[in-house]
């Protein structure tokens, strides 16, 4: 169980497009994903909460005009990057945590396979 | 002072040997902790949880938590190259938003 999908697994695409990414817990309701970048050999950065049917919450320094988040259901988050260029090349990576009482709830999270995306 | 902190090694041990991942939170009221194992170019993936004080232990893996001393290590038991790999630490935040606060990992060399 706690299986979370991520597609595209990989995007290059032209400076200016936009890029959709989606992510989606397969057996499981999650209240809230979670959307991280990671650089080569970096920590990952956490970029925004999403929490289904609300707005998502936006870390420190992370615009969200550039980086739109929809979560329209309760298996369902999309990352879309706007006018990509390549300074937004990264490994982007989802989350999702299950309900905390279900058997599997302590808080954790399960991370999709990421998204690579190279911005040209 | 960063929240979550791990020594970046790499930790490098001999195939079999046990390996020991070390990590410190600064919020005395941090309740659930995780660890995370991460291969080169992949996503995280869980290994393990764990909210009380003692052991806990999950086939090769033991993870241990001090609250008192704001520690939490993992153990990693007949340690085999395939484990080879960065180790993140991640603390369950205390607001309502249900962030993990992650170290910045240690990374495991396991030699054959």
């Amino acid at each position: 169980g706690a299986v979370v999908s991520q597609h595209p697994s990989r995007v290059i695409c032209k400076s200016g497009t936009s890029v959709k990414i989606e992510c989606r817990s397969l057996d499981f309701q999650a209240t809230t994903m979670f959307w991280y970048r990671q650089f080569p050999k970096k920590s990952l950065m956490l970029m925004a909460t999403s929490n289904e049917g609300s707005k998502a919450t936006y870390e420190q320094g992370v615009e969200k005009d550039k980086f739109l988040i929809n979560h329209a259901s309760l298996t369902l988050s999309t990352l879309t990057v706007t006018s990509a260029h390549p300074e937004d090349s990264s490994f982007y990576i989802c989350s999702a945590r299950p309900p905390l009482a279900g058997v599997l709830g302590a808080g954790e999270q399960f991370f999709g396979p990421g998204t690579r995306l190279t911005v040209l | 002072q960063k929240e979550v902190e791990q020594n970046s090694g790499p930790l490098s041990v001999p195939e079999g040997a046990i390996a020991s991942l070390n990590c410190t939170y600064s919020d005395r009221g941090s309740q659930s902790f995780f660890w995370y194992r991460q291969y080169s170019g992949k996503s995280p993936e869980l290994i393990m949880f764990i909210y009380s004080n003692g052991d806990k232990e999950d086939g090769r893996f033991t993870a241990q938590l001090n609250k008192a001393s704001q520690y939490v290590s993992l153990l990693i038991r007949d340690s085999q190259p395939s484990d080879s790999a960065t180790y993140l630490c991640a603390v369950l935040g205390m607001d309502s938003s249900y962030k993990l606060i992650f170290g910045s990992g240690t990374r495991l060399l396991v030699r054959p």
